[in-house]
C-alpha cells in the first residue's frame, strides 16, 4: 500500500511568485485535504477536494487554489506569494465509508515553502 | 466556532515516567477527537481517535486517551515513556462524514522532551 507522497519536499520562492505543490493520495482514497503549518503552530485547514471538486474551505484567500485529478492526486497553487506563506504544507488523504466516516487522515511528510 | 487548547507548550519527562498531555476543546456538536504525533521533518501520524462509545480509547505505541464531556477534555496518557516518544503532539477536533467535511481544527501542539 503506497502512502501519501508530496513534492517537492523543499522549495524557495520570492515574494510575488507563484508556486504549485503536488500530492499523490494513498491508494483507494478519494478525498484530499491541504493544511498549512506555520512554524510553531498546528496545521490549519486550507481546503478539501472530493471527486475532483472543492468540498470545504478554511479561512484562506482565493489566491490559494487547488485541483484534484481523476486519479485523486491533487495540486495546491498559491499565487502572489507573501512572506507569511512560508510554512510546511501538508496533504492528507482519506476515504469515505458508507454509513460513517473513515475516521483517519493519512498525512504526507509535507512540502516546506520558504518565501524570501 | 470550534477550537482546541493545548495548555502545555513544552513538557519534559524522564524515560520510564508516566505522561499526560492535556487537551481541551470547544465544539458545538458531538466532537470527533484525535491525537496526532509529528516527529521532526515528518508528517502527522494518528495515535488514536474517539468517535463515540467507550470514553477510554487505546491507540498505537501504548498511548491511551480519555474523553470527558463534562470537562471538554481529551487528555493523552502513557504509563511509561520511551526516549523514542520525543516528538510534538497535536490534539484535533472535527467532524468527519462521508463525502467530505474532513476539516480538522488542531491545537498548537505540545513538544515532548524525554530525558534519559
Amino acid at each position: 500500500e503506497t502512502g501519501v507522497t508530496q513534492s517537492p519536499t523543499h522549495l524557495i520562492k520570492t515574494r510575488g511568485q507563484q508556486v504549485t505543490l503536488r500530492c499523490s493520495s494513498q491508494s483507494g482514497h478519494n478525498t484530499v485535504s491541504w493544511y498549512q503549518q506555520a512554524l510553531g503552530q498546528g496545521p490549519q485547514f486550507i481546503f478539501q477536494y472530493y471527486r475532483e471538486e472543492e468540498n470545504g474551505r478554511g479561512n484562506f484567500p482565493p489566491r490559494f487554489s487547488g485541483l484534484q485529478f481523476p486519479n485523486y492526486s491533487s495540486e495546491l497553487n498559491v499565487n502572489a506569494l507573501e512572506l507569511d506563506d512560508s510554512a510546511l504544507y501538508l496533504c492528507a488523504s482519506s476515504s469515505d465509508v458508507a454509513g460513517g466516516p473513515s475516521g483517519e487522515l493519512f498525512f504526507g511528510e509535507g512540502s516546506r515553502l520558504t518565501v524570501l | 466556532a470550534q477550537s482546541v487548547t493545548q495548555p502545555d507548550i513544552h513538557i519534559t519527562v524522564s524515560e520510564g515516567a508516566s505522561l499526560e498531555l492535556r487537551c481541551n476543546y470547544s465544539y458545538g456538536a458531538t466532537p470527533y477527537l484525535f491525537w496526532y504525533v509529528q516527529s521532526p521533518g515528518q508528517g502527522l501520524q494518528l495515535l488514536l481517535k474517539y468517535f463515540s462509545g467507550d470514553t477510554l480509547v487505546q491507540g498505537i505505541k501504548g498511548f491511551e486517551a480519555e474523553f470527558k464531556r463534562s470537562q471538554s477534555s481529551f487528555n493523552l496518557r502513557k504509563p511509561s515513556v520511551h526516549w523514542s516518544d520525543a516528538a510534538e503532539y497535536f490534539c484535533a477536533v472535527g467532524p468527519l462524514r462521508p463525502g467530505g467535511g474532513n476539516k480538522l481544527t488542531f491545537g498548537t501542539g505540545t513538544q515532548l522532551k524525554v530525558e534519559l
